[in-house]
């Protein structure tokens, strides 16, 4: 079974600076996605940035970066130029690429990290 | 819809009350998964549909737990004897196709149990 770890339950930082989110993961798989999701107090998802296990290129989005290790099973999200809307819980998430037999591209979710920007 | 709708968005239930929560997909998206959310934790699995056939129920916590979606559309998830282990978040999630990979959440429905 895949387990996805964040061992961060809480990270702050100052508005206009930087901050990475750790995020480590296990599976036996060598195709897979990988996810990173906001989650604002009105408890919707929202996808922030994804990466595909094939492609050795890290996902960027805007302000948004991802350091993917492969080897090391590690999926870190570097924010740049925090804002105060960034604030949220956010969540390292992994699928099975194959979503047929019995993974249906259900979605693992780490525990979380409640990220706060201070002005 | 122009998202995925979830209602209630709050319900209050008595230990021993049966709930049913409600999931309104995208229209037209074929695969829909309910999650459970305990407070402070990630979401985890509960059932996945594929249109109205329920694949894979291996994440209901208990035959207390029961969801179905007749028309491959609208999901109910039904509690049956609610539980104080039970209060949760119940998030919905929908996407077009079941190799598709942009899932859009709902808001959930927090559940307390009392």
């Amino acid at each position: 079974a895949q387990t996805v770890t964040q061992s961060q339950p809480e990270m702050s930082v100052q508005e206009a600076e930087t901050v990475t989110l750790s995020c480590t993961y296990d599976t036996s798989e060598s195709d897979y996605y990988l996810f990173w999701y906001k989650q604002p107090p009105s408890r919707q998802m929202i996808l922030v940035i994804r990466q595909e296990a094939y492609k050795q290129q890290n996902a960027t989005e805007n302000r948004f970066s991802v350091n993917f290790q492969k080897a090391a099973k590690s999926f870190s999200l570097k924010i740049s130029d925090s804002q105060l809307g960034d604030a949220a819980m956010y969540f390292c998430a992994y699928r099975y690429r194959n979503a047929g037999g019995t993974s249906y591209g259900k979605l693992t979710f780490g525990q979380g990290t409640i990220l706060t920007v201070h002005p | 819809g122009a998202g995925v709708s979830q209602s209630p968005r709050y319900k209050v239930a008595k230990r021993g009350q049966d709930v049913a929560l409600r999931c309104d997909p995208i229209s037209g998206h074929v695969s829909l998964f309910w999650y459970q959310q305990a407070l402070g934790q990630g979401p985890e699995f509960l059932t996945y549909f594929q249109n109205e056939a329920q694949l894979d129920k291996s994440g209901l916590p208990s035959d207390r737990f029961f969801a179905e979606r007749p028309e491959g559309s609208v999901s109910t998830l039904k509690i049956q004897r609610t539980q104080q282990e039970d209060s949760a978040v119940y998030l919905c999630a929908s996407s077009p196709g079941h190799r598709d990979i942009g899932y859009t959440f709902g808001s959930g429905t927090r559940l307390t149990v009392v």
